[in-house]
């Protein structure tokens, strides 16, 4: 019952920027987006989260639409190292629960 | 901080037998979590908890129970294992919806 929907995988050259989208278009106005990624044989690591306005960190940045139902991670130059699976989830819809969807297999061409 | 241990890393379990998959956190985090990976597939979540009593089902919960008698600790339990468990079992925990979630490295079971 993932509420979030993703491509199932994209690619990028190295040293590029990558914009991995996310859909979730029955977003209630408590949910925060969460962004995860996991690199082969391990467990997801969290990425970057956020409410409503654009958020940034050491990692990424991420640009969440006005309307809430869609957001945009952003990898501002990719390297072979973020090759991973990157899941968009929701937080806390109801009953404190986060849904995991298939994500986003990101490929990154040297 | 250790984080969030999870043993064993490995395990293969014959048909109709039992065992615990343990999960514990040092980080006095209320909110449990457990999920399974099946191969090329996202996580599924099995049981969740929000403190030291309280546990719940997720999508997935059949065939598996949990305890949560600590804060620390969040045990999986699988009951008579069936080779539709045959999969990758990850713990995970947080403090609060504006908190990350923090990921054990997960443990590997085969039902044969």
């Amino acid at each position: 019952d993932a509420k979030t929907t993703q491509p199932n995988s994209m690619e990028s050259n190295e040293e590029e920027p990558v914009h991995l989208p996310c859909n979730h278009s029955t977003i209630s106005g408590t949910d925060y987006i969460h962004w995860y990624r996991q690199l082969p044989s391990q467990g997801p690591e969290y990425v970057i989260h956020g409410l409503t306005s654009n958020v940034n960190n050491r990692m990424a940045s991420l640009a969440i639409a006005e309307d809430r139902k869609s957001s945009t991670l952003i990898l501002h130059r990719a390297t072979l190292r973020d090759a991973a699976v990157y899941y968009c989830i929701l937080g806390w819809t109801t009953g404190n629960q986060f849904y995991f969807g298939t994500g986003t297999s990101l490929t990154v061409i040297p | 901080n250790a984080g969030v241990t999870q043993t064993p890393k490995f395990r293969i379990l014959k048909i109709g037998q039992s065992m615990t998959l343990q999960c514990t956190q040092d980080m006095n985090h209320n909110y449990m979590y457990w999920y399974r990976q099946d191969p090329g597939m996202g996580l599924k979540l099995i049981y969740y908890s929000v403190g030291a009593g309280i546990t719940d089902k997720g999508e997935v919960p059949n065939g598996y129970n949990v305890s949560r008698s600590t804060t620390e600790d969040f045990p999986l339990r699988l009951e008579l294992a069936a080779p539709s468990q045959t999969s990758v079992y990850f713990c995970a925990s947080t403090l609060s919806e504006v908190s990350p979630l923090h990921f054990g490295n997960g443990t590997r079971l085969t039902v044969t």
